[in-house]
């Protein structure tokens, strides 16, 4: 049972314009999110998160979406950059600290 | 670089055998995690350590075991190994002892396990 789910397994945009991720969860006890980035031959690397008192946050580039009622969040970049291109994934914490992550979906930045 | 240290990057083997995956975390980290990812699927959680003493067990199968040594490094033990436990295992560490926080989790660089 995939508690975390990420449908497009992967995505592709143009250098410059803006990438949408899409997760979506169905245990509602999840209260805090977090997405990693991963390129090919090294381990995920935090990239932003977000708790469910907040139904958003920024950090530079990326801004991440949180809609409670239809347990979705999104992760935005803009604007996208070649070096964005990589595997992403959303996780949320089960219990203390061990996480969930959903398949992943392969961003592609084209220049 | 993370900080996180994981050997052997690679690992091929035959099923029925026994290998010994090694990570050593972050310096100043108490907590290490073990992931196993597959194909074409999401990180799955396995076991944590912390300071030494399992924490928090996943989905782990009984034919693993795992251990934190008093330098904090970390083991992750398989064996009588199948097919399908060929996969990507990655060791992460945190700074543990966070009453009820959510801490970032660094990665290492994981080790690809083929069985044959």
């Amino acid at each position: 049972d995939q508690q975390v789910k990420q449908n497009s397994p992967s995505l592709s945009v143009q250098e410059g314009r803006i990438s949408i991720l899409n997760c979506d969860y169905t245990n509602s006890m999840f209260d805090y999110f977090l997405w990693y980035k991963k390129y090919p031959a090294e381990g995920p690397t935090f990239l932003i998160s977000i708790s469910s008192i907040k139904d958003k946050n920024e950090d530079g580039r990326f801004t991440v979406f949180l809609n409670k009622s239809a347990k979705h969040l999104s992760l935005h970049i803009v604007p996208s950059q070649p070096g964005d291109s990589a595997v992403y994934f959303c996780a949320a914490p089960l219990y203390g600290q061990n996480f969930v992550f959903g398949p992943g979906t392969r961003l592609s930045v084209l220049p | 670089d993370s900080g996180v240290t994981q050997t052997p990057k690679h690992l091929i083997t035959a099923t029925g055998q026994r290998v010994t995956l090694r990570c050593s975390p972050r310096s100043g980290d108490l907590s290490v995690y073990w992931y196993q990812q597959s194909l074409d699927q999401g990180l799955q959680f396995l076991i944590q350590y912390y300071n030494g003493e399992e924490r928090a067990k996943g989905n782990i199968l009984e034919r693993f075991s795992a251990q934190q040594f008093p330098d904090l490094h970390s083991e992750l033990n398989l064996s009588s190994l199948e097919l399908g436990d060929s996969a990507l295992y990655f060791c992460a560490s945190s700074v543990g002892g966070l009453a009820g926080g959510i801490e970032t989790q660094y990665f290492g660089p994981g080790t690809r396990l083929l069985v044959l």
